[in-house]
């Protein structure tokens, strides 16, 4: 069982530029999200999507960009990178958003900003 | 403001003995609970949940209870293992107003280190 992919790993950017992060689940799942963790803080919500076509900002949005054209894909995009962007990157997926769903989280991206 | 709390920040024990990691939020209205277990450069897997009406709950080694009128969960584990050295996190869930966001809020988490 895949579930949740994340690509790529690791990613070193210059300040300015722009680049995607991956996600794809194959668990049939509406909804996905990306976070990301930083040292001494909780998870933080990016951008969050209850299915196909349809997508929210969370806690932290800006400086990102979201589409869910499928149920499976749910990519993050950088617009113009920022050395706070600096973090490690989660998507995790869910079978349901508002009740008891669990989370299923890939196994991180690792951005530096330079 | 909702806020999940976890205590200590970092524990180290030795292999075999018991310890017990601390949870206080303020979430409110609150729906449910979860820890999850993350293993250095992994993401998170959840370990148990706790609702409203559940007290305990144990998965294997893993032992989770909620004081709903404190606002307080504890994870308890038995026998620690080597592989139990990992960050545990809080997830506190809040209930969903009619036109609210989803309303997940995550404590920082306790880094356990087991020790031979």
């Amino acid at each position: 069982n895949a579930g949740v992919t994340q690509t790529p790993k690791f990613q070193v950017l210059k300040t300015g530029q722009s680049m995607t992060l991956q996600c794809a689940q194959d668990m049939n799942h509406e909804y996905m999200s990306w976070y990301r963790q930083d040292p001494g803080m909780g998870l933080r919500l990016i951008h969050y999507s209850v299915g196909a076509g349809i997508t929210d900002q969370g806690e932290v949005p800006n400086g990102y960009n979201v589409s869910r054209s499928t149920t499976e894909d749910f990519p993050l995009r950088l617009l113009s990178a920022a050395p706070s962007q600096t973090s490690v990157y989660f998507c995790a997926s869910s079978y349901e958003s508002f009740n008891t769903g669990e989370l299923f989280f890939g196994e991180g991206s690792r951005l530096t900003v330079l | 403001k909702n806020q999940v709390e976890q205590s200590p920040q970092s524990l180290i024990i030795l292999e075999g003995k018991n310890c017990t990691l601390q949870c206080n939020y303020t979430v409110s209205p609150f729906s449910n609970l979860r820890w999850y277990k993350q293993d250095t450069g992994r993401g998170p897997v959840s370990l148990t949940i706790m609702t409203f009406s559940e007290n305990t709950k144990s998965n294997g080694r893993y032992t989770a209870t909620l004081d709903a009128d404190t606002k307080q969960s504890s994870l308890h584990i038995t026998a620690s293992q080597l592989s139990d050295s990992a960050s545990y996190i809080c997830v506190v869930r809040a209930k969903r107003s009619n036109f609210g966001n989803e309303k997940l809020t995550f404590g920082t988490g306790t880094r356990l280190t087991i020790i031979p």
